[in-house]
């Protein structure tokens, strides 16, 4: 079966840009999950759902994060008035329920110019 | 809260021999462990997981890791490395609280394998 994947793989826009990363969940996996990760840094969680409820988004940096997943499959990461500290690897990840282990994505790689 | 230390930045070792990346993790609460690897621009694999029971754990690609309550430890091992493990590994723990909580991820260790 298909894993975890994540549209686009590269992002290339300039400060100031708005930018949606879309993830797609293995099929029938209730739990999702957003990182974030840095040039030689291990992954920072950012927000997950369980169902179509944001269950935890204590990670999100700031109010120009926000994520979506409205039908409890796919989930998109927004970034309003991107700066250039937003650049990172963004992995997705999801699992049956939330205390099974995750599948990561490859991650989209955001670069802000 | 939960943190996750990896001790070595970077672990540079001759293929076939032994390897021990280590991990010291800290919390308040239980926990689940795990391995993940990573190949360049590609996303985390898992290389294996402690939920409970057996200290010892053994996954893929002939590894294994202990759970060392007491040192609060799980260092990771193989006996003998091929070049194809080259590659980032992060160590992530994960709270017990009521459910599951999203990982926490070590900064990585780099293993790189020398011919």
């Amino acid at each position: 079966g298909a894993g975890v994947s994540q549209t686009p793989s590269n992002k290339v826009t300039e400060k100031g840009k708005y930018v949606e990363l879309r993830c797609d969940p293995i099929s029938g996996h209730t739990a999702l999950y957003w990182y974030r990760q840095s040039l030689g840094q291990g992954p920072e969680f950012l927000i997950y759902f369980q169902g179509t409820g944001a269950a935890d988004d204590s990670g999100l940096p700031n109010d120009r994060f926000f994520a979506v997943r409205p039908e409890g499959s796919v989930s998109t990461l927004k970034i309003q008035r991107t700066e250039r500290g937003d650049s990172a690897v963004y992995l997705c990840a999801s699992s049956l329920d939330l205390s099974q282990p995750q599948h990561f994505g490859d991650g989209t790689r955001l670069s802000i110019l | 809260a939960q943190s996750v230390t990896q001790l070595d930045s970077q672990v540079p070792v001759f293929e076939e021999a032994p390897v021990e990346l280590r991990c010291n993790y800290s919390s308040s609460v239980s926990v689940y462990l795990f391995w993940y690897v990573q190949y360049p621009n590609q996303g985390l694999q898992l290389l294996l997981k402690y939920l409970s029971g057996s200290t010892l754990v053994k996954g893929i690609n002939g590894f294994e890791a202990e759970f060392n309550k007491s040192q609060t430890s799980f260092h990771l091992r193989k006996p003998s490395v091929h070049i194809s493990d080259t590659a980032e590994y992060f160590c992530a723990v994960s709270g017990l609280n009521s459910g599951n909580t999203p990982l926490v991820f070590g900064k990585g260790t780099r293993l790189s394998v020398i011919a």
